[in-house]
């Protein structure tokens, strides 16, 4: 089965700090993505990535920064953190080159910023 | 905006019974339907698929039904179990973008 794993389950940070969320998938997918997910609604794509060094901006792109140097990883970046991204974060991946393949996802990250 | 919505946000259904979660769309390029279960503390896990080329896709108790001219589908649970209980989310993709609706909280009491 596939593996997501994402680094933190729960994150605690304030105001301005430069946040790193680390996700790795041990499946070989070239596609990764980063989501959050907040009530009412639903998932919303942040970045994604078809393959090493490469990145698309999603719906809501803006705060956040992502980096993906090795195929198995991706990162995604607060440069700085605000209260409006508290959000349980979800990392996912995918094989293939086309995006209607179903996705795997992590466990999430609830990410709480004061 | 939202182009994938889940109007219902609960829905409880007695054990045994069918579940009917609904969904709807507004971009008639969608040609690729999901739906994810999620339960608390997980990530979402692929549940059941439909191609816009087809009406219904069924898997065991699990069936999506697509109604293209109204920009609805639908995922019937026959029969409900408590295990099934968790957060459904719709999804719809065409090429490089998939969108979620907000989701639907079941609840299958014994």
């Amino acid at each position: 089965d596939v593996k997501v794993t994402q680094s933190s389950r729960y994150l605690v940070k304030r105001t301005g700090e430069k946040v790193f969320l680390e996700c790795v998938q041990d499946m070989d997918h070239e596609n990764m993505f980063w989501y959050r997910q907040d009530p009412g609604l639903g998932l919303r794509l942040i970045y994604f990535s078809y393959d090493v060094k490469m990145k698309e901006k999603g719906d809501i792109p803006e705060g956040y920064s992502v980096s993906r140097e090795k195929k198995e990883r991706f990162s995604l970046i607060l440069e700085s953190a605000s209260t409006n991204q508290t959000s349980m974060y979800l990392c996912a991946s995918s094989r293939g080159v086309i995006f209607n393949e179903k996705l795997f996802f992590g466990s999430g990250t609830q990410l709480s910023v004061l | 905006d939202q182009q994938v919505k889940q109007n219902s946000p609960s829905l409880s259904v007695q054990e045994g019974r069918i579940s009917i979660l609904n969904c709807d769309y507004t971009n008639s390029m969608f040609d690729y339907f999901l739906w994810y279960k999620k339960y608390p503390a997980e990530g979402p896990t692929f549940l059941i698929s439909i191609s816009s080329i087809k009406d219904k896709n069924e898997d065991g108790r699990f069936t999506v039904f697509l109604n293209k001219s109204a920009k609805h589908l639908s995922l019937h649970i026959v029969p409900s179990q408590p295990g099934d209980s968790a957060v459904y989310f719709c999804a719809a993709s065409v090429n490089n973008d998939m969108r979620f609706g907000a989701g639907t909280r079941l609840t299958v009491k014994p």
